[in-house]
């Protein structure tokens, strides 16, 4: 069974920095694409960034680009978000989603239950 | 950017009766090399996480009820729930992820009970 586990949401003041973890099990993590996906409170989705099988290739959303970075580690199966200069607008919660790995790369085919970032003075 | 668009942004449909949603997208979708759309449907139901419902515009995932399909093509899509359960209280976001990013979602459809 596909298990993604996000944690590091916590609340942070304007400007501040945070890290967020995404631990995956029950497949093999090195072979598919992975996303971030963020929901503000009571509002819709919006995707935030992708990274490739091997971390070669990232791509972001424009809102954050320059100040999120993602990353992986494939011995770890361990996704991860660097968030720097963070906004109010940021607060959300944060999903990590596995995407594809032959197709389908950028469709988000299992979702974690979330991690809760606070944006606020 | 491609922006999706979705209508109704709320239906209450009583139970047994049909649900339809559409979705709309600001540019094809369809990749003519594999003629496939880049479209997906998935449900959130109160305090979840979304569950992909549906890909590639109309193929239902694993697990997912019959009574869920979907149609479209291009930049036309819609999402139909046959007979409705009451388990199908929840919104339903379309999502297109063709090409180059931003992957971006429809604003949502909340389905409630009439």
């Amino acid at each position: 069974e596909v298990q993604l586990v996000e944690s590091g949401g916590s609340l942070v003041q304007p400007g501040g920095s945070l890290r967020l973890s995404c631990l995956a099990s029950g497949f093999t993590f090195g072979n598919y694409w992975m996303n971030w996906v963020r929901q503000a409170p009571g509002k819709g989705l919006e995707w935030v960034a992708n990274i490739n099988q091997d971390g070669s290739e990232k791509s972001y959303v424009d809102s954050v680009r320059g100040r999120f970075t993602i990353s992986r580690d494939n011995v770890k199966n361990s996704l991860y978000l660097q968030l720097n200069s963070l906004r109010a607008e940021d607060t959300a919660v944060y999903y990590c989603t596995r995407g594809g790995d032959t197709t389908g790369y950028f469709l988000s085919y299992s979702w974690g239950q979330g991690t809760l970032v606070t944006v606020s003075s | 950017d491609i922006v999706m668009t979705q209508s109704p942004d709320s239906l209450a449909v009583s139970l047994g009766e049909r649900a339809t949603i559409n979705c709309k997208s600001s540019q094809s979708v369809l990749y003519s090399f594999n003629n496939k759309n880049y479209l997906a449907w998935y449900q959130q139901k109160p305090g979840q996480p979304p569950k992909l419902l549906i890909s590639w515009a109309s193929t239902r995932e694993s697990g997912v009820p019959e009574r869920f399909s979907g149609s479209g093509s291009g930049t036309d899509f819609t999402l139909t729930i046959r007979s409705l359960q009451a388990e199908d209280v929840a919104v339903y976001y379309c999502h297109q992820h063709y090409s180059r990013p931003p992957f971006t979602f429809g604003p949502g459809t909340k389905v409630e009970i009439k």
